[in-house]
């Protein structure tokens, strides 16, 4: 199975100032069709986790562009450029390159 | 708008049956791959399982916590998604998702979440 690691467990960040968070995956996420089938979501504390990114870089439909995601076989990042009050919450990298699909422990973003 | 709503969460004791409900409105249904997540209290988030479309036989994946346990049906007739789940222990207590499946499998990301229902496993 693969493992997803996201360091780190937690990042105080200034109103403004960039965020990054990193996911190691324990293999490769490339699948024999060529995509890599990571994405990145955030869950907002009593909320129910929202797609930030799918397959490592694209940004989905309404998500601000201070959000970006890049990476490639077995290390990604999202960056955020300039961290706002509603990015607070836990940030979950997953994988569904292979079954079972798994989740990262989450990084949690919080301000300083 | 597109909506998942989940019913049929609660308290059960370890051993026992129950089973979630999925209604799904504005989308074709039938023509989607739908997945459950869960959350234990406090925890990470926890893939369970996936059915896929009629045109794919409605196959399934499961994750190993829940495979011969837990099992996952549609009926696309009327717009719904189910999760059986039997034998249930303590470990399995926590908010379970349903889950729209973006791209089926050609981009697999999870766009649509339902607010999730708890389920309690106590004796």
């Amino acid at each position: 199975d693969i493992v997803l690691t996201q360091t780190p467990l937690s990042s105080p960040v200034t109103l403004g100032q960039p965020a990054s968070l990193s996911c190691r995956s324990s293999q490769s996420l490339v699948y024999s069709d060529g995509n890599t089938y990571l994405s990145w979501l955030q869950q907002r504390p009593g909320q129910p986790p929202r797609l930030l990114i799918y397959k490592v870089s694209n940004r989905f439909s309404g998500v601000p562009d201070r959000f970006s995601g890049s990476g490639a076989g077995t290390d990604f990042t999202l960056k955020i450029s300039r961290v706002e009050a509603e990015d607070v919450g836990v940030y979950y990298c997953m994988q569904s390159t292979q079954f079972p699909f798994s989740f990262g422990g989450g990084t949690k973003v919080e301000i300083k | 708008e597109v909506q998942l709503v989940e019913s049929g969460g609660g308290l059960v004791q370890p051993g026992g049956s129950l089973r979630l409900s999925c209604a799904v409105s504005g989308l074709t249904f039938s023509d989607q791959y739908m997945d459950w997540v869960r959350q234990a209290p406090g925890k990470g988030l926890e893939w369970v399982g996936r059915i896929r479309d009629r045109a794919h036989s409605h196959s399934t994946e499961y994750a190993a916590s829940v495979k011969g346990r837990f099992t996952i049906s549609r009926d696309d007739s009327r717009n719904s998604l189910f999760l059986q789940m039997n034998d249930l222990k303590t470990e399995d207590t926590a908010v379970y998702y349903c889950v729209r499946v973006l791209g089926n499998g050609k981009i697999d990301a999870f766009d649509i979440w339902g607010q999730g229902k708890m389920v309690i496993v106590s004796s």
